[in-house]
């Protein structure tokens, strides 16, 4: 089967660093996205990985390792609005989203 | 503004009470997708639509059937709820299936089937 990992719920406090890993075995390997979903919103694009290595995109980076089946979003600079959940999602064989039930994460002051 | 709506935002419905979520976006994105989430579980994929005139089952299918006429709406019906579809649902669409064409989501719509 499909399976997509991550941890259910982190806390950080403002302004240090927070690593969200996810892990999956999917059939199939055509990308791995992040999103953002605020309580009571729509996911929203954070980033997009499909070769290995680390993209950078201002405060926020992912790395993938496909060898691994592992990815990592990593959030600098904690703001208090960066409370949300954040969705790992793989596009497999068929060119569909395989979506993990989201890590929650907590900033405090 | 450029973007998808759903309509309703939601709904309380009877068990066995037909339901019709719409859907429409002003992108001109070619695929469009219908997901369910519930708590503790990641986005479910219902339908899907990888352009106007083509639909495609998802994870989850049963009970649910969806039209795709043109490009920009892509309706999702109940036809007859049951209480295990409870559930907030959320369209999607994106200008292409592969490569780095990420899926803009919708408002989402919470229906509660009694």
């Amino acid at each position: 089967g499909q399976n997509i990992d991550q941890p259910t719920e982190m806390t950080a406090t403002e302004g240090a660093i927070v690593q969200i890993n996810c892990t999956y075995q999917t059939s199939g390997f055509n990308g791995l996205f992040w999103y953002q979903q605020h309580a009571g919103e729509a996911p929203t694009f954070l980033s997009y990985n499909v070769l290995d290595g680390l993209e950078e995109k201002g405060r926020f980076s992912s790395f993938l390792s496909r060898s691994k089946g592992y990815s990592y979003l990593l959030l600098k600079e904690l703001q208090m609005k960066d409370s949300a959940s954040y969705l790992c999602a793989v596009r497999d064989s068929n060119y569909q989203l395989i979506w993990g039930a989201g890590t929650k994460l907590i900033i405090k002051p | 503004i450029a973007g998808i709506t759903q309509a309703p935002t939601s709904q309380i419905l009877a068990a066995g009470r037909r339901m019709t979520l719409r859907c429409t976006q002003d992108m001109r994105h070619n695929a469009m997708y219908w997901y369910r989430q519930d708590l503790g579980l990641g986005l479910r994929l219902i339908h899907y639509s990888n352009t106007a005139g083509t639909t495609g089952k998802g994870e989850v299918p049963d009970g649910y059937s969806v039209s795709r006429a043109n490009t920009d709406d892509f309706p999702l019906t109940l036809a007859s709820a049951v209480p295990s579809q409870t559930s907030v649902y959320f369209c999607a669409s994106s200008e292409g299936t592969s490569g780095a064409y990420e899926q803009f989501f919708g408002p989402g719509t919470r229906l509660t089937v009694l």
